[in-house]
């Protein structure tokens, strides 16, 4: 299975910008996806195919990459996107996860 | 577009639990359907696809255990989970591709449903 490696925690400031990274173990092309999960609330999708904004997302948050490195900033970041970051790739098979990034705000 | 699971609870080993979502809001009939599971304080773990003409498949660690199937009439997903193990504790929660293929994204999710597997 392709394994998904990303940092397991950041801390950063209101209004900074973050940017958490995923690590594939094989190429994804762009068949990476971005998941926010709030403490005891299911995820939900903010990034597909890489850089596409799922709608209903704000603008701050954006995707990068290819192959087997890619990247989700925030910029600024706000209080209300303390969560757990997921990525998840498609394109081998089985779909799997990150063990996902904690962001903490300061 | 809403998704409700339901019929989890407290279940032995071995025994076996059958899990539903129903759906709303969008054309059941039309979208390829996941289960996707987290253990308490895990991670996300992907666990079955059914397609909009019901072909399947399965992570490894359910495969022959887990049965994902549908019914288009009832809007409704359903996830038969049989021999259960320790290991299989989680929430399960269902999830609409966002397109009709296989590696879509999961564009929407359900509340999810406690399964605890325990003697």
């Amino acid at each position: 299975d392709t394994v998904l490696t990303q940092s397991p925690a950041l801390a950063v400031s209101p209004g900074e910008r973050v940017t958490i990274s995923c690590r594939a173990s094989e190429s994804v092309s762009t068949l990476m996806h971005w998941y926010q999960q709030k403490p005891g609330q299911q995820p939900t999708l903010l990034i597909y195919l890489a850089s596409n904004l799922e709608s209903g997302v704000p603008a701050r948050f954006s995707g990068s990459g290819s192959g087997t490195d890619f990247t989700l900033t925030i910029d600024p970041v706000e209080a209300d996107d303390t969560a757990t970051y997921y990525c998840q790739q498609s394109w081998n098979d089985p779909p799997t996860f990150g063990a996902g990034t904690k962001l903490e705000l300061k | 577009v809403q998704l409700v699971e339901s019929g989890g609870g407290l279940v032995q080993p071995g025994k076996s639990l059958k899990l539903s979502c129903s759906a709303s809001g969008f054309t059941f009939s039309s979208y390829g359907m996941h289960w996707i599971r987290q253990a308490p304080g895990k991670g996300l773990d992907w666990v079955a696809y059914i397609s909009s003409s019901s072909g399947t498949v399965y992570a490894d660690a359910v495969k022959g255990r887990f049965t994902i199937s549908r019914d288009n009439a009832k809007n409704t997903l359903y996830l038969q989970l049989n021999s259960l193990k320790s290991e299989d504790t989680a929430i399960y929660y269902c999830a609409r591709s966002l397109m009709d293929y296989y590696s879509s994204p999961f564009a929407y999710w359900g509340q999810g449903t406690l399964v605890t597997v325990s003697s």
